[in-house]
């Protein structure tokens, strides 16, 4: 069968390697998914989105991977640094049906020393 | 350009007051969801308010309640605090009723129930 990346609920790293974050996420209907960060004391802030018609898509540093037959999403971050830390959250909504809620995923605490 | 602002950013309750969040959305933005986040979890969906209407609703009880003003802002309201209640309260705007746009966090109200 096909090897699918276990959710981790912490992941450190050093400075400049690269880090994986695995999701699972629950809704096979679900169509729009985003990856978010939130450190200590502060709300989500988006890092990058992908839709249910991609399998990829790459930002600055950042690559998320979206496997919709085990129903998985994977962050890539590049060269991890330091202001990296932080708990990141996957979380999947339908894009076009109104008061869909976001449902996050279990977050993983990323800690990144230097 | 101003993001999502929440106050007050802590607040104490004691158990059985009410407590009233504030939000106010990205400019432009004309849909706010309200989500609890408890220390160590996710956030959970509470409700979705667009052009003024409610569109969803989470399993929350009745003694949470929101509404929409014409500016887009918004409030949440608690009746009859519980210590269990004691959480981050996050606010999201969106431009769309649905999620396909992605929402935009605040840094969240601190709420404690002692």
């Amino acid at each position: 069968g096909e090897s699918v990346g276990l959710h981790l609920p912490t992941l450190s790293v050093q400075e400049g390697d690269n880090s994986i974050i695995n999701c699972a996420y629950s809704n096979s209907a679900s169509d729009y998914f985003i990856w978010y960060k939130q450190e200590s004391g502060k709300g989500p802030q988006f890092i990058i989105d992908i839709r249910s018609n991609m399998d990829k898509r790459q930002g600055q540093r950042v690559t998320v991977l979206l496997n919709k037959t085990v129903k998985h999403l994977s962050l890539q971050i590049a060269a991890t640094q330091p202001g990296d830390s932080a708990v990141y959250f996957c979380a999947e909504t339908l894009a076009n049906q109104a008061g869909t809620a976001l449902i996050f995923g279990k977050g993983t605490t990323l800690s990144v020393s230097s | 350009d101003a993001g999502v602002t929440q106050s007050p950013t802590h607040l104490i309750k004691t158990r059985g007051q009410q407590v009233t969040l504030r939000c106010s959305p990205i400019s432009g933005h004309k849909s706010v969801s309200w989500y609890q986040q408890v220390l160590g979890q996710g956030p959970q969906f509470i409700f979705q308010y667009y052009e003024k209407e409610e569109r969803g609703r989470g399993n929350f009880p009745d003694r949470f309640s929101a509404r929409q003003f014409p500016n887009y802002s918004s409030e949440l309201n608690v009746n009859a605090l519980l210590l269990g209640d004691s959480a981050l309260y996050l606010c999201a705007s969106s431009p769309s009723a649905g999620g396909g746009y992605g929402y935009t966090f605040g840094s969240g109200t601190r709420l404690t129930v002692v």
